[in-house]
């Protein structure tokens, strides 16, 4: 147990579906982050933020909407996503950046496997 | 580009064996970071080491970090079938929040 609780954590869609992951942590943090993981591929972060405002986003193409309606919660809202966007979405939340005291120590969810068919 | 990039991609060890796995990255850092992944799960941090410390030890972990040729090593000794999973390197931009990974070193240790 992370103390980042992600739901669900399979998910299968058809590309005109419309569903959302779902973040939830418990350690008081403020900073979260949504991560893609495919396959042979490096983790990509997309979106990043910080006391619920949104300070990143990678070039994600505007089928993946993030949501951040408090500090403790992260969505992120999919809608006619492609094959390829079938990849381990992985949530993970941290302490705000305090200049250099902070370590930026990562702690994730178990990720949201998604299959887009 | 990719920030951190580990070798070897794949390592393959008999239990008991020591598994040393390596990290390069690019830009200027504040500090480095080791995670782990077992299949299909979340990332766990594992350990961290400063830019100015060269080693750290955990356990039965030992990270080394070479500031000048912009490398870090993660040696795990006498290693269990239970430590097999993917290893990743990952350094965070100072100030921002931006932490970028490698692709890994996928470690499989034998019983």
């Amino acid at each position: 147990e992370t103390g980042v609780t992600q739901t669900p954590r399979h998910l299968v869609m058809g590309m005109t579906n419309k569903k959302s992951l779902k973040c939830e942590q418990h350690l008081g943090h403020n900073a979260m982050y949504w991560y893609k993981q495919s396959a042979k591929k490096p983790l990509e972060l997309m979106f990043v933020y910080n006391f619920k405002e949104q300070t990143e986003n990678n070039s994600v193409p505007s089928r993946f909407s993030p949501e951040c309606p408090n500090s403790s919660h992260l969505f992120l809202h999919l809608h006619t996503l492609q094959p390829e966007d079938s990849a381990l979405y992985l949530c993970a939340s941290s302490h705000p950046r305090v200049g250099l005291a902070n370590t930026g120590e990562l702690f994730f969810g178990e990720g949201s496997r998604l299959t887009v068919l | 580009s990719q920030q951190g990039e580990e070798d070897p991609q794949a390592l393959s060890i008999q239990e008991g064996e020591n598994a040393t796995m390596n990290c390069s990255y690019k830009t200027s850092i504040n500090n480095l970071q080791w995670y782990r992944q077992n299949s299909g799960r979340g990332l766990v941090h594992l350990i961290l080491i400063r830019s100015n410390e060269r080693e750290k030890h955990s356990g039965r972990l030992r990270v080394t970090l070479d500031t000048s040729k912009k490398s870090s090593s993660l040696l795990i000794t006498a290693s269990r079938a239970a430590d097999t999973a993917s290893y990743f390197c990952a350094t965070p931009n100072t100030g921002g929040f931006k932490t970028i990974f490698g692709a890994g070193t996928r470690l499989f240790v034998k019983a």
